[in-house]
């Protein structure tokens, strides 16, 4: 089936980081573009990296110079790692594959909560 | 870019249709015709509904279109069913530097 599963959620304190893994399933994540969205508790949907197939990667201006997005072909996985998180950072985290990359997400996991409070 | 303006509420009864806007500027389409819809249930992920303005995934019931005019898109979800109450999301692709731009997002009442 294919499939993403992301990981690596918790509660972190203000300023803390953390590195959010992303599993793929059935395809591989090299020849996709790969994002993360993420969902702030009752509140609507961010998109927030991507990471193209030829390894470009682009970011939301509410996270540039402080999140990191990665792929690791071998390993069929994605990554996002989280530096200097703020209070504002709390919120469900999702992978997600573009179909045709013009961001239209056809796959997505099940979300990871992330929760900066001190 | 703001988001996508969408209205916050929805409603119809079993059988109905109802129709959902999502309005932006020239520049949050980036004159693409690159527009999503997702669907999400309480506590799960999005689902892709409608992609390119008016493409349905395989699997999604053709009583889910979509179309595109001037800065507006629409969903409109016809033969309304109880399990298609949820929050329902557009999206568009308005650049590199701006992969997706999200609208606030509609809860979709099934009366």
């Amino acid at each position: 089936e294919v499939q993403l599963v992301e990981t690596g959620g918790g509660l972190i304190q203000p300023g803390g980081s953390l590195r959010l893994s992303c599993a793929a399933s059935e395809f591989n994540v090299s020849t996709y573009y790969m994002n993360w969205v993420r969902q702030a508790p009752g509140k609507g949907l961010e998109w927030i990296s991507v990471v193209y197939s030829g390894g470009r990667t682009y970011y939301a201006d509410s996270v540039k110079g402080r999140f990191t997005i990665s792929r690791d072909n071998s390993k069929n996985m994605l990554y996002l790692q989280m530096d200097n998180l703020r209070a504002e950072d709390t919120a469900v985290y999702y992978c997600a594959r573009d179909l045709l990359r013009n961001s239209a997400f056809d796959i997505w996991g099940q979300g990871t909560m992330v929760t900066v409070s001190s | 870019q703001s988001a996508l303006t969408q209205p916050p509420s929805a409603s119809g009864s079993p059988g109905q249709s109802v129709t959902i806007s999502c309005t932006g500027t020239s520049s949050d389409f980036g004159g693409y015709n690159y527009v999503s819809w997702y669907q999400q249930h309480p506590g799960k992920a999005p689902k892709l509904m409608i992609y390119e303005v008016s493409k349905r995934p395989s699997g999604v019931p053709d009583r889910f279109s979509g179309s595109k005019s001037g800065n507006t898109a629409s969903l409109t979800v016809s033969g309304l069913q109880a399990d298609d109450e949820a929050d329902y999301y557009c999206s568009s692709f308005a650049g590199s530097n701006n992969r997706a731009l999200f609208g606030g997002g509609t809860k979709l009442t099934v009366l």
